[in-house]
């Protein structure tokens, strides 16, 4: 079985700032990792995901994630970010069964 | 393409009630999915389906919650005698079973509230 922690519950960021929102995950077989955002009153939309390759990953909105296999870690970053990515963020794992398993979310707040 | 649909958004119902709801995948999506999301979490799976083939489902999905997907289209999730510990969101998503890996796509959610 897999799990996920997000070690960032709430991170408050102000406009044109960089984030970073932090996951790892443990699993005994290889996985796949995914960021999904979820704005107020919607559902989740998939940011970016981690098959196999390049360990930088680049999704859409300008964020990107890099995968850390020793470390255990797929952490997402935006170098400048606009008060419309005030969202929950969630990060995901899943192995070949296709079922995902999820972090809690980290609350990203973006302030001007 | 007008994305996973999910009806009821809302449902309010009292403690020991059933109640159902309904998710629309997109349109020739193959596989469909059920998950639960509580206060303060992430989504947890519930159960799957294959076409109209349910293939898992997770020890969440007590023997009051029962899904289908009659025809491989749509699907219902059923929760008999409602309890106050079943208020969540309950999500769906579906994906189109083709690729390395397909991207679940999920619908908007119907958050119920049992009192």
């Amino acid at each position: 079985a897999q799990s996920v922690t997000q070690l960032d519950s709430q991170v408050p960021v102000f406009e044109e700032a960089p984030v970073e929102l932090r996951c790892n995950y443990s699993s005994s077989v290889s996985v796949y990792l995914f960021w999904y955002v979820q704005y107020p009153n919607q559902g989740l939309q998939l940011l970016l995901k981690y098959l196999s390759g390049s360990t930088l990953v680049k999704g859409i909105n300008g964020f990107e994630a890099e995968f850390n296999k020793s470390q255990t870690s797929f952490h997402l970053r935006k170098p400048s970010v606009h008060i419309s990515d005030t969202a929950e963020y969630f990060c995901a794992v899943s192995n070949f069964d296709y079922k995902l398993s999820f972090g809690a979310g980290t609350t990203v707040t973006v302030r001007a | 393409d007008t994305g996973v649909s999910q009806d009821p958004r809302h449902k309010i119902t009292k403690r020991g009630q059933n109640v159902t709801f309904r998710c629309d995948p997109i349109s020739e999506h193959n596989r469909l999915y059920w998950y639960r999301q509580t206060l303060g979490q992430g989504p947890e799976f519930l159960t799957y389906f294959q076409n109209e083939a349910q293939l898992e489902k997770s020890r969440l999905l007590s023997d009051r919650f029962s899904a289908e997907r009659p025809k491989g289209s749509f699907s219902t999730l059923e929760i008999q005698r409602t309890e106050q510990g079943d208020s969540a969101m309950y999500l769906c998503a579906s994906s189109s079973g083709q690729g390395e890996w397909e991207t679940q796509y999920f619908g908007p959610g119907t958050r119920l509230l049992v009192l």
